[in-house]
């Protein structure tokens, strides 16, 4: 079975400007988590989709936003980007009575 | 709401020693605990986790995990470490039911692996 997947793996962004991020996740698997990585702040949730719908969200800006797609896939958005948000952003996929999540390589994002 | 404490933020051991990575947690709620390992310009693979069947959890790559509630504590051992083990290493906490579903993480243990 193909692992998660998340596209673009790296990315350079100017303060300012708004980035999406992509996640696939395993197939079959209906729930998708986003975290982000920072070297201060550690690993942090931000939010998760299951069947296209929003269920939990972390506490972030509401420039931070995302969405599902009827086929599980997940899109992240960051809008008005800040230096701040320079980050390795981390996809999990999970079926939620598996009880654990797998993990995508990650987007690491650059804003300059 | 769930927290973890990894304690110590860099662990050296010696090829072939003991590797005991310290993990602390809580939680309102009976617990699942999680040890995850990233290498350097990777996501979080899954060691193992434990979710209030044995207590005594096995993973991969030889790593094993003692759930221990008395002690609110989650180590991760190795009884030899290998320079391949070299990685970070986080344990993460969650309730994984219901609403709350995620993971919440410790802020992890850099492992270095001198030959």
């Amino acid at each position: 079975k193909a692992g998660v997947t998340q596209t673009p793996r790296y990315l350079i962004k100017t303060r300012g400007q708004q980035v999406t991020l992509s996640c696939s996740p395993i197939s079959g698997h209906r729930s998708v988590s986003w975290y982000q990585q920072t070297p201060g702040q550690g690993l942090q949730f931000l939010f998760e989709y299951f069947s296209e719908t929003q269920r939990n969200k972390g506490n972030f800006p509401g420039r931070f936003s995302g969405r599902q797609f009827s086929n599980s896939r997940s899109e992240m958005n960051v809008s008005t980007l800040e230096l701040g948000d320079s980050a390795l952003y981390l996809c999990a996929s999970s079926n939620r009575g598996l009880n654990e999540q797998y993990f995508g390589p990650g987007t690491r994002l650059t804003v300059t | 709401a769930q927290s973890v404490t990894q304690l110590g933020s860099h662990v050296s051991v010696s090829e072939g020693a003991l590797v005991l990575l310290r993990c602390n947690y809580s939680s309102s709620v009976p617990p699942y605990l999680f040890w995850y390992v990233q290498y350097p310009n990777q996501g979080l693979q899954l060691l193992l986790k434990y979710t209030s069947a044995a207590t005594l959890v096995k993973g991969i790559n030889g790593f094993e995990a003692e759930f221990k509630k008395s002690e609110t504590s989650f180590h991760l051992t190795k009884p030899s470490a290998h320079m391949s083990d070299a990685a970070e290493y986080f344990c993460a906490v969650s309730d994984l039911r219901g609403s709350n579903y995620k993971l919440t993480f410790g802020k992890g243990t850099l492992l270095t692996v001198n030959p």
